[in-house]
């Protein structure tokens, strides 16, 4: 079974600082992970996605993640936060192509504040 | 425009009181899913199907249904709500399923349903 551990369901940054949001997954099998943004009384945007080949992974709005597999780890990065970051940030797993297609098993959330 | 459209947005009912939440997606996508969001949970999966006629249950599927009776339909039934399926709900679909295909297919959600059950 797959899982996901998202540290701290709450993160504030300063405006122009890192943005460093955690995950941890779990997989039996190697996994292909996601990140998903879901900005006020909207739905899930995908914000990057790792498969296979390169292990950091640069999606929209800056931000880019990085897979290792030796700490089961996808955190999310972004160099300079900017207010437009506000939203909840969501990371998933799923299995790849072990028959169980494009189910995708969810952490509870993180929600980013950008502080002036 | 690709999407993923529920309806509807906003709905509150009460205990007992049969009601179904329309998604619809114009993708051509084999694969839809329900999922719930409520806080400190993040999102839940209800039910998925991989094609028309193709259902199945999905981590929690206690007190709904679904049908995929067209590709680009997968409503939502809840037949007798209750105050615990008070939560926010999304629909999603992706374009590839079968076992032979790698579910590196991206996700879309539609917008999402509030349902309020009194």
């Amino acid at each position: 079974a797959q899982s996901v551990t998202q540290l701290g369901s709450h993160v504030s940054v300063s405006e122009g600082a890192l943005v460093l949001l955690r995950c941890n997954y779990s997989s039996s099998v190697p996994p292909y992970l996601f990140w998903y943004v879901q900005y006020p009384n909207q739905g899930l945007q995908l914000l990057l996605k790792y498969t296979t080949g390169a292990t950091l992974v640069k999606g929209i709005n800056g931000f880019e993640a990085e897979f290792k597999k030796s700490e089961t780890s996808f955190h999310l990065t972004k160099p300079s936060a900017h207010m437009s970051d506000a939203a909840e940030y969501f990371c998933a797993v799923s299995e790849g192509n072990t028959g169980t297609a494009s189910k995708l098993t969810f952490g509870t959330g993180t929600r980013l504040q950008v502080t002036l | 425009e690709a999407q993923v459209t529920q309806n509807p947005r906003y709905l509150i009912t009460v205990t007992g009181k049969k009601l179904t939440v329309t998604c619809s997606q114009n993708m051509n996508h084999e694969y839809m899913s329900w999922y719930r969001q409520d806080p400190g949970l993040g999102l839940r999966q209800i039910y998925y199907s991989m094609n028309v006629e193709v259902t199945d249950k999905g981590d929690v599927p206690e007190g709904y249904k679904v049908s995929r009776k067209e590709k680009r339909n997968f409503p939502l039934i809840l037949e007798s709500p209750s105050p615990n399926q008070t939560s926010l709900y999304f629909c999603a679909s992706s374009l590839s399923v079968g076992r032979a295909k790698q579910s590196t297919d991206t996700q879309y959600f539609g917008p999402g349903t509030r349902l309020t059950v009194l």
